[in-house]
């Protein structure tokens, strides 16, 4: 079956900084990615839907400078959470479309980044 | 997006059979029922999908009624293991985002 990867699988990183997560589709192509939040006992909720070679779109409420979204391939999009702070930490999700797969709709998702902001 | 429902939890015994059920009343035509499992700090994992009557794969059966205003995923024989959260979702295009419901809390007692 089609694999997302994702890295770092964890992170910790002290409050002001910047932190990239990597979303990447391991043996299919996908031009839309998604990116979620969980946190504890939750449900994921989407905060942006990446598109390869254009603007993410943001759902709202998602501030957009502060989550920059980049899908620069068919195969790989980034989240930095920038000046992050204590709330920001969370369970980090990305899922992925298969390009060439035609019938019904699928995610795969990715592992998840647990995110400690300190 | 058809609004999903679903129990909020259920409990059952290791060796049953665990039938939970999901609610779609807005279902569209070209929609497509999917259901995840997801287990704490993991990825949401596919189980099955489908459009109409049943679907059977190694994991599960998935049982669709004629008006497809709800969905039925079963687990034949549960284990301890299949304690997770199961996710009922529900759209069509292939451009579609999803939106995850609350999901129902599986709890398998030994």
């Amino acid at each position: 079956g089609a694999v997302v990867s994702q890295h770092p699988s964890w992170v910790i990183c002290k409050s002001g900084t910047s932190v990239k997560i990597e979303c990447r589709s391991l043996d299919f192509q996908a031009t839309t990615m998604f990116w979620y939040r969980q946190f504890p006992k939750q449900s994921l909720m989407l905060m942006a839907t990446s598109n390869e070679g254009s603007k993410a779109t943001y759902e709202q409420g998602v501030e957009k400078d502060k989550f920059l979204i980049n899908h620069a391939s068919l195969t790989l999009s980034t989240l930095t959470v920038t000046s992050a702070h204590p709330e920001d930490s969370s369970f980090y999700i990305c899922s992925a479309r298969d390009l060439n797969r035609r019938e019904g709709y699928e995610q795969y998702f990715g592992p998840g980044t647990r995110l400690t902001v300190t | 997006l058809a609004k999903t429902t679903q129990p909020i939890s259920m409990d059952s015994y290791e060796g049953q059979e665990v039938n939970i059920t999901c609610s779609h009343n807005n279902i569209a035509t070209n929609d497509y029922i999917t259901w995840y499992q997801q287990f704490p700090s993991q990825g949401p994992r596919f189980i099955i999908q489908g459009y109409k009557t049943k679907v059977t794969n190694e994991v599960a059966s998935l049982f669709i009624p004629a008006d497809r205003k709800s969905s039925t995923l079963s687990l034949p024989r549960v284990s301890l293991s299949d304690t997770a959260v199961y996710y009922c979702l529900v759209g069509g295009n292939r451009d579609d985002k999803i939106i995850f419901g609350k999901g129902t809390r599986l709890h398998i007692l030994p």
